[in-house]
């Protein structure tokens, strides 16, 4: 799976959107963006995944770039519950893909 | 969404002594798990593929004698950790793979591990 890089942290005021970047310039065609994030002593919890186009769901919005070298997280109003580390995974399309964590990016959301 | 349990959340044990952690899917079946272990501070390790009904797979350097899985039905995958060292104090993870819902990986909430 590809190497991702990201910022190691983040800080976002609360009710603004939090913009959280993603390298992945060596991932393949197959190759899903995966995000997930974990709170403190938790376990991590799916956010939104997606291949090629933008995608968006009830937590967050998922921007790829048309290349696929790069993609931005998107929570549109973040909150002080939204502080966690943020992993963004290169997963390959096999049906029981592995998830091979980076350092992730940690968001402080700030009042 | 999918739900996954972990028993216990937390124990402390003696050194020298086994402890057993279970993963559980509660509403869904996972023919594949993943245990992962995390060290204050930093990510997520993957230690092995549990499979049901056959061996597990395990990443390099982690020792297949000292953490024992075993994933005996479609909804319980449990670790042991043998002869456990105040080294093995860690948070272990443990995520299931439903294949209802587009093969996703569902987390459980972490089990952690204070050998004294």
């Amino acid at each position: 799976d590809a190497k991702t890089t990201q910022p190691p942290s983040m800080d976002c005021a609360e009710g603004r959107a939090a913009n959280l970047p993603c390298n992945h310039s060596t991932i393949s065609g197959n190759e899903y963006v995966y995000w997930y994030r974990q709170i403190h002593s938790q376990g991590p919890q799916y956010i939104i995944h997606g291949l090629k186009n933008n995608e968006t769901n009830e937590m967050a919005s998922l921007i790829i770039t048309e290349d696929r070298k790069s993609s931005t997280l998107i929570l549109p109003h973040a909150t002080l519950r939204d502080t966690a580390v943020y992993y963004c995974i290169a997963r390959g399309s096999s049906n029981t893909g592995k998830l091979i964590f980076g350092q992730g990016t940690t968001l402080q959301v700030k009042p | 969404g999918a739900v996954v349990s972990q028993h216990p959340s937390r124990v402390i044990c003696k050194s020298g002594t086994s402890v057993k952690i279970e993963c559980r899917s509660l509403d869904f079946q996972a023919t594949t798990m993943f245990w992962y272990r995390q060290f204050p501070k930093q990510s997520l390790m993957l230690m092995a593929t549990s499979n049901e009904g056959s061996k597990a797979t395990y990443e390099q350097g982690v020792e297949k004698d000292k953490f024992l899985i075993n994933h005996a039905s479609l909804t319980l995958s449990t670790l042991t950790v043998t002869s456990a060292h105040p080294e093995d104090s860690s948070f272990y993870i443990c995520s299931a793979v439903s294949g209802a819902k587009g093969n996703e990986q569902f987390f459980g909430p972490g089990t952690r591990l204070t050998v004294l």
